[in-house]
Order: structure tokens, then C-alpha cells, then sequence
């Protein structure tokens, strides 16, 4: 079983509409969370990071849920600008040193 | 530059060659890793280092690789023997601390894209 997995979609959805993306992790162990948004042959970068509260950052919402061990992201009111993949990533302790792990990833299309 | 510099951005060697990937972090930032990414999957994970030494190598794959940071800044992937199975992008990320709660963002370089022929 995959350490953080994600449905690699595609996610094709009209322009104005809502999408969401989860993402589990299996490791209970793991102490922080992130959304990263990768365009399509360049880097990753941040979208936001998950809090255990939940946080909103404009059209965008990602949640946490520690007990079922899985993250969410909300995107309102899509744009065509949205269209990447978005990766979801886990902060793991191993042994007492910590490394980033990244999910498959999720492409969405966003359509006019 | 005030972002994460790789070089080469492109390298194209054949099988059995020596490769060296280069990764030039955000001044200050404690924090290396490098992944590999192939076409339709997410970043794996090969190594992080914090500082000098290599907090955690367990995502190299095998002895052919080998990564070093000799003076807590600048890092060079190597390759020895390449095979075609090498062939991916290579990133280079760093971040201003290392992991643990609350921990910092990851800043990724442009990538090398290897291909062995």
C-alpha cells in the first residue's frame, strides 16, 4: 500500500463549478500536510498547507481528518487557470529524521 | 538567484555514462531533498539533507546513486552507470529548516530531465 494515495483522475469539470480531491495516508505518524499544484512540465509549489481545523484560502478549502487519516481540497468557482495537478503531501517522521512524501497526484481539467 | 538553481536543466547521456546533477538551494535554508519524477506520477523520494550530512537516504534506489553536500549548501546528485530505468526529472527542493511539526514550505528548482539512451 502506497504511503499517500490519490485518485489521478482525470477530474474534467465545466468552468464555474466545484470540485474536491481526497487524498489518505497511511502512516498515523505523519505530522503535517500540504497541497502542492504542479503545472503541467514544471515544478511543484505550495497551494496551501492542511490544518487540523480545516483552512480556507479564497475558493480554495483543505481539510483534515486525522482519525480517518485523509485529506481534502475544495476548489469553488473554477477557473481555467486551475487546470494542473495537485499533489498531495505528507510529512512523515521516520526514526527521528522526517522527509516530504507525495502523492501520484490529481489532473484537473477545468473546461470553458 | 533568489530561487532553488538546478543545472543541468537537460542531460542526455547513454547508457553506462557517469551523470552529476547539480542543486544550488535558497541561501539559508538547512533543509535539502531530491526526488525523481516520472511522466504521470508524483515526486519520489530519494534523499534529505540537513546540513552537511544525509538525514535519511532511504529512496535511493541502489548504489549507483549517491548524493553529496560537502558544505551545507550546493548539491550534486550522481549517477554511476546509468541504465535506461534512469531516465526521469530530477528535482531539487529545499526548505529553510527540516521536518517536524509545523514545518516549512518546500521550494522546488526547474528540474534536470535525464535521458539515457
Amino acid at each position: 500500500r502506497k504511503e499517500v494515495e490519490q485518485d489521478p483522475g482525470p477530474f474534467n469539470v465545466p468552468e464555474g463549478a466545484t470540485v474536491a480531491f481526497n487524498c489518505t495516508y497511511s502512516n498515523s505518524a505523519s505530522q503535517s500536510f500540504f497541497w502542492y499544484r504542479q503545472d503541467c512540465r514544471k515544478e511543484p509549489k505550495l497551494l496551501m498547507s492542511v490544518y487540523s481545523s480545516g483552512n480556507e484560502d479564497g475558493r480554495f478549502t483543505a481539510q483534515l481528518n486525522r482519525a480517518s487519516q485523509y485529506i481534502s481540497l475544495l476548489i469553488r468557482d473554477s477557473k481555467l487557470s486551475d487546470s494542473a495537478t495537485y499533489l498531495c503531501v505528507v510529512n512523515i517522521q521516520y526514526s527521528g529524521t522526517y522527509k516530504y512524501i507525495f502523492g501520484t497526484g490529481t489532473r484537473l481539467k477545468v473546461l470553458a | 538567484g533568489a530561487g532553488v538553481s538546478q543545472t543541468p536543466s537537460n542531460k542526455v547521456t547513454e547508457k553506462g555514462k557517469y551523470v552529476e546533477l547539480r542543486c544550488d538551494p535558497i541561501s539559508g535554508h538547512t533543509a535539502l531533498y531530491w526526488y525523481r519524477q516520472s511522466l504521470g506520477q508524483g515526486p519520489e523520494f530519494l534523499i534529505y539533507f540537513q546540513g552537511t550530512g544525509a538525514a535519511d537516504d532511504s529512496g535511493l534506489p541502489n548504489d549507483r546513486f549517491f548524493a553529496v553536500r560537502p558544505e551545507g549548501s550546493v548539491s550534486t546528485l550522481k549517477i554511476q552507470r546509468t541504465e535506461r530505468g534512469d531516465s526521469a526529472m530530477y528535482l531539487c527542493a529545499s526548505s529553510l529548516r527540516g521536518g517536524g511539526a509545523g514545518t516549512g514550505e518546500l521550494f522546488f528548482g526547474e528540474g534536470s530531465r535525464l535521458t539515457v539512451l
